[in-house]
C-alpha cells in the first residue's frame, strides 16, 4: 500500500514555481523518499530522491522536513510541458519494488 | 540502447488467445520491474527480477500471468487466455540497482476485444 497523501490535483501559472506537498507521516528512519512524474500517455519518469539532506538535480528540487514526515517537490520554473502527474512514493533503499499511489494531477496554465 | 524499449507498442487480441510481451533494460541494469495501468488508474507492480535472485511474483494477478527474464537482458511477460480485464498498459523498468531511480519504457498498450 501507498504511504504517501498528496493532494488530488494542483493548478500553477507558467514561469513560476509548483511546491508539490507530500506527507509521509509513518515513514521510517531506512526508507527514502521519491518523485516520479508521468505526462501523459508516457511511462513514469524519475525526478529525484532523497533520505532527510535536501537535493537538488536539473529538473526539481526536494525539501524534506527535519522530522521527515513531510515533503515539497520544487519546480523552479514549470512550463507547459511539466504537466502531468506526480507521485511521491516511499521506499527502502534495498526494497524491491516501488507501490504508487495516486499522486497529483499537475496543470501548469500559461 | 538508451532507454527501455518495449515490444510492441500496441497488441490487439482476441479473447482466450496469449500475448507474449517483450521489454529490452538498458545495458547494465541488473533490476528488472513490469507494472499495468489500466486506463485512468496508478500503476499496478506485477513482477520484479534482480539479478540471478529468485522474481518477486507477489504483484502478478493470476496463474494466467508469468514472466521471464534471461540473465540481465530481454524480459518476456506472458498473459495466457486473455481476458478483456487484461487491458492495459504494460509498462516495464529497469534500474541500475535498488538505490537508483527506475527508467521505464513508453509501455504496451494491450487491447483484449
Amino acid at each position: 500500500d501507498a504511504k504517501t497523501t498528496q493532494p488530488p490535483s494542483m493548478d500553477c501559472a507558467e514561469g513560476r514555481a509548483a511546491n508539490l506537498p507530500c506527507n509521509h507521516s509513518t515513514i521510517s528512519g531506512n526508507e527514502y523518499v521519491y518523485w516520479y512524474r508521468q505526462i501523459h500517455s508516457q511511462g513514469p519518469q524519475y525526478i529525484i530522491h532523497g533520505l532527510k539532506n535536501n537535493e537538488t538535480n536539473e529538473m526539481a528540487s526536494l525539501i524534506i522536513t527535519e522530522d521527515r514526515k513531510s515533503s515539497t517537490l520544487i519546480l523552479p520554473h514549470a512550463t507547459l510541458r511539466d504537466t502531468a502527474v506526480y507521485y511521491c512514493i516511499v521506499r527502502e533503499a534495498a526494497g524491491n519494488k516501488l507501490t504508487f499511489g495516486g499522486g497529483t494531477r499537475v496543470l501548469v496554465k500559461p | 540502447g538508451a532507454g527501455v524499449s518495449q515490444s510492441p507498442s500496441n497488441k490487439v487480441t482476441e479473447k482466450g488467445k496469449d500475448v507474449e510481451l517483450r521489454c529490452d533494460p538498458i545495458s547494465g541494469h541488473t533490476a528488472l520491474y513490469w507494472y499495468r495501468q489500466r486506463l485512468g488508474q496508478g500503476l499496478e507492480f506485477l513482477i520484479y527480477f534482480q539479478g540471478n535472485s529468485a522474481p518477486d511474483k507477489s504483484g502478478l494477478p493470476s496463474d494466467r500471468f508469468s514472466a521471464e527474464r534471461t540473465g540481465e537482458s530481454v524480459s518476456t511477460l506472458t498473459i495466457q487466455r486473455t481476458q478483456q480485464e487484461d487491458s492495459a498498459v504494460y509498462l516495464c523498468a529497469s534500474s541500475q540497482d535498488s538505490y537508483y531511480g527506475y527508467t521505464f519504457g513508453s509501455g504496451t498498450r494491450l487491447t483484449v476485444v
